[in-house]
């Protein structure tokens, strides 16, 4: 049964970067046809797309946040990460991972992150 | 700020039907058509349907989606208590090449 499991910095200072990350299991990040991606969801707000890594390597970033992500991914680890560089309050919301063919499939729990000094 | 518009709030009888909207343009829903989430207080979203109505292994008959134009609709049947959440409309933008999620609608069953 594939599984998703966000990890990370729960409390990152206003100009830092924060770094999570996602472990997988069940399913190879590598094998053909899917996507990796993280959504945020500030609270008591709606779902904003991040930005997807694809199987390949290749990467797409949502236009309104381009300048400050980056999505890598460990294959050896299963795993694939987010960087958000220049963080204010506006960044504080419930991080989840996600995998995505057509649609956003599989999410992870999902992570709080805090920008906080 | 979302890139499809959803009412904020709907709502129904226990045992009626509920039908919820999202509006996009011809980039995204009319194009792509769209997938639906519903989202309970304190948890992750479940996917509902995509492809416009294309249900995932699992989820009741009682949901169904559809698409007219550049509008997406999900309608449930036979209200439930447990149909009580925030349901959620998305859909790949290929001019934006981005994900767009709807604002979200919250569903209460009276």
């Amino acid at each position: 049964q594939l599984q998703l499991q966000e990890s990370g910095s729960g409390l990152v200072k206003p100009s830092q970067t924060l770094s999570l990350t996602c472990t997988v299991s069940g399913d190879s990040i590598s094998s053909g046809i899917y996507s990796w991606s993280w959504v945020r969801q500030p609270p008591g707000k709606g779902l904003e797309w991040i930005g997807y890594i694809y199987h390949s390597g290749n990467t797409y970033y949502n236009p309104s946040l381009k300048s400050r992500v980056t999505i890598s991914a460990d294959t050896s680890k299963n795993q694939f990460s987010l960087k958000l560089s220049s963080v204010s309050a506006a960044d504080t919301a419930v991080y989840y991972c996600t995998r995505e063919i057509d649609a956003f499939d599989v999410w992870g729990q999902g992570t709080m992150v805090t920008v906080s000094s | 700020q979302a890139g499809l518009t959803q009412p904020p709030s709907v709502s129904n009888d226990l045992r009626q039907t509920a039908t919820l909207t999202c509006t996009g343009n011809s980039n995204n829903v009319g194009n792509q058509g769209a997938a639906w989430l519903q989202q309970h207080q304190g948890h992750p979203p479940k996917l509902l349907s995509y492809r416009n109505n294309n249900r995932p292994s699992g989820i009741s008959e009682r949901f169904s989606a559809s698409r007219s134009g550049n509008t997406a609709s999900l309608t449930i049947t036979g209200l439930q208590p447990e149909d009580e959440a925030d349901y959620y409309c998305s859909a790949w933008d290929s001019g934006l090449s981005a994900w767009v999620f709807g604002g979200g609608t919250k569903l209460t069953v009276l």
